[in-house]
């Protein structure tokens, strides 16, 4: 298996510009996570969806940011419009979620940088 | 609520031991272990999900005490591969699904 795969890994943009961040998490996983690492704050949960379904997006900072996951496939993460603050690295991780467990499986994230 | 890890950064030389504690104010009913390379995403070590239970990963163990609602890392005889930092992630009793992560320690390993 190819792991949970993120694009772009870089991004640059201008306040103000959309930014969309994209996920393809592990076949055969159900459940799919994206967190915002920054130094100050570490790894946030944004949001997380079951069976494609969002279930808990209390981490999401403020309605600029909202995710889909259209599919068991994909799901995106956008920015709109994008601030220099929301500048920090994205991960998208799956897991298959099962009696006892929740291993994450993270993506190798995106570097987000709002100028 | 997220977890407090501490310490927030420890240097070793190599072949010295280290402990990483993780705690919470929470009723947990799992801990996470993860460690994350510098520019690399965070990999899983272990997963504890009973009081007492330990486990072990090489030289790399945890323990987890439900009822303190603490966990600790060991680091034994720590190799230069060891570096990097460790997260410990918690879930709550009520099994959400949501595993919050705490701040990390930053763990260096001197040659």
């Amino acid at each position: 298996d190819a792991g949970v795969i993120q694009s772009p890994r870089h991004e640059v943009t201008e306040m103000g510009q959309e930014v969309t961040l994209r996920c393809k998490p592990i076949s055969g996983h159900n459940s799919l996570f994206w967190y915002r690492q920054t130094m100050m704050r570490g790894l946030e949960l944004l949001i997380y969806f079951n069976n494609n379904v969002p279930i808990d997006d209390s981490g999401m900072p403020e309605d600029r940011f909202s995710a889909k996951m259209p599919n068991a496939s994909f799901s995106t993460l956008k920015i709109q419009p994008s601030e220099p603050r929301d500048s920090a690295v994205y991960f998208c991780a799956s897991s298959l979620l099962a009696v006892g467990a929740n291993v994450l499986t993270f993506g190798a994230g995106s570097r987000l940088t709002v100028l | 609520q997220q977890p407090v890890q501490s310490p927030q950064a420890v240097i070793l030389r190599e072949g010295e031991d280290a402990v990483i504690n993780c705690s919470s104010s929470k009723a947990l009913y799992s801990v996470h272990w993860y460690r994350q390379k510098h520019g690399e995403a965070p990999v899983f070590l272990m997963i504890l999900l009973k009081g007492g239970e330990q486990k072990g990963h090489d030289k790399i163990s945890a323990s987890f005490n439900e009822k303190k609602q603490q966990s600790s890392l060991y680091l034994t005889a720590s190799q230069l591969s060891y570096s990097g930092t460790y997260f410990c992630g918690t879930e709550a009793m009520n099994r959400d699904d949501k595993i919050i992560f705490g701040k990390g320690t930053r763990l260096h390993i001197l040659p």
